[in-house]
């Protein structure tokens, strides 16, 4: 079925760091795709996300192009800060309320 | 505005034991899922249910797992028996149309059990 694979962590930067966390995915179409992130003692809320092949989601400094050649959805932002540090999970709409989750990267940046 | 409320946060249980989680929607929100995630794992759907229906379960395994939502109160996943394979994070979502088209999922913070 369609599914997503997403870079292992943890991850632990400096402060201004560049970050890039690598989401792949496995779809027989091109489904919507999305990246959710998980704050320290809240819950997933969802960061941004791209409906169609080469649609850019960004928000809040990160950005994520919707690339059908390598069927991928990288995440990345330029400089991280120190309240960037959480889980960032990669997701792929399979229907209205299903959604396949990557296993979640652990991000820490350090001051 | 509270969003999703899980509670516990946390439940140890013994096998054999049966585990309750609770979630409460967000104010407004009539539609509810739960998701679980298994060690190393993404978050695999579970349940979707409204106020007194289930919409679709088909994610739930087939055995000593159940879920309401009734007219009043929280929605309940209620796990029987529960095994040390149960033991995950156990996330609930609500929405407050059917699913994304009208809206994204929020999510609480998980409720995460450990059966020893």
């Amino acid at each position: 079925g369609d599914s997503v694979t997403q870079m292992e962590g943890p991850v632990t930067l400096s402060e201004e760091a560049f970050l890039t966390i690598n989401c792949t995915y496995t779809a027989t179409g091109y489904p919507s795709l999305f990246w959710y992130v998980q704050y320290p003692g809240e819950g997933l809320q969802l960061l941004l996300k791209a409906t169609k092949a080469d649609d850019k989601g960004s928000n809040k400094g990160f950005e994520a192009t919707y690339r059908k050649e390598t069927t991928s959805f990288h995440l990345e932002k330029g400089s991280v800060q120190v309240s960037d540090s959480a889980v960032y999970f990669c997701a792929l709409k399979i229907n209205d309320y299903k959604l396949s989750f990557g296993a979640g990267t652990t991000v820490t940046v350090r001051a | 505005n509270a969003g999703v409320m899980q509670n516990p946060r946390h439940l140890v249980r013994r096998r054999g034991q049966e585990a309750r989680l609770r979630c409460s929607p967000m104010k407004g929100h009539s539609h509810v899922y739960w998701y679980r995630q298994l060690p190393e794992e993404g978050l695999k759907f579970m349940v979707y249910l409204q106020k007194e229906n289930i919409i679709d379960e088909s994610g739930m395994p087939k055995e000593r797992f159940s879920a309401e939502f009734p007219k009043e109160g929280p929605s309940i996943l209620r796990i029987q028996q529960v095994v040390r394979g149960d033991s995950a994070a156990y996330f609930c979502a609500s929405s407050a149309g059917a699913g994304m088209n009208t809206g994204e999922l929020f999510f609480g913070e998980g409720s995460r059990l450990t059966v020893l």
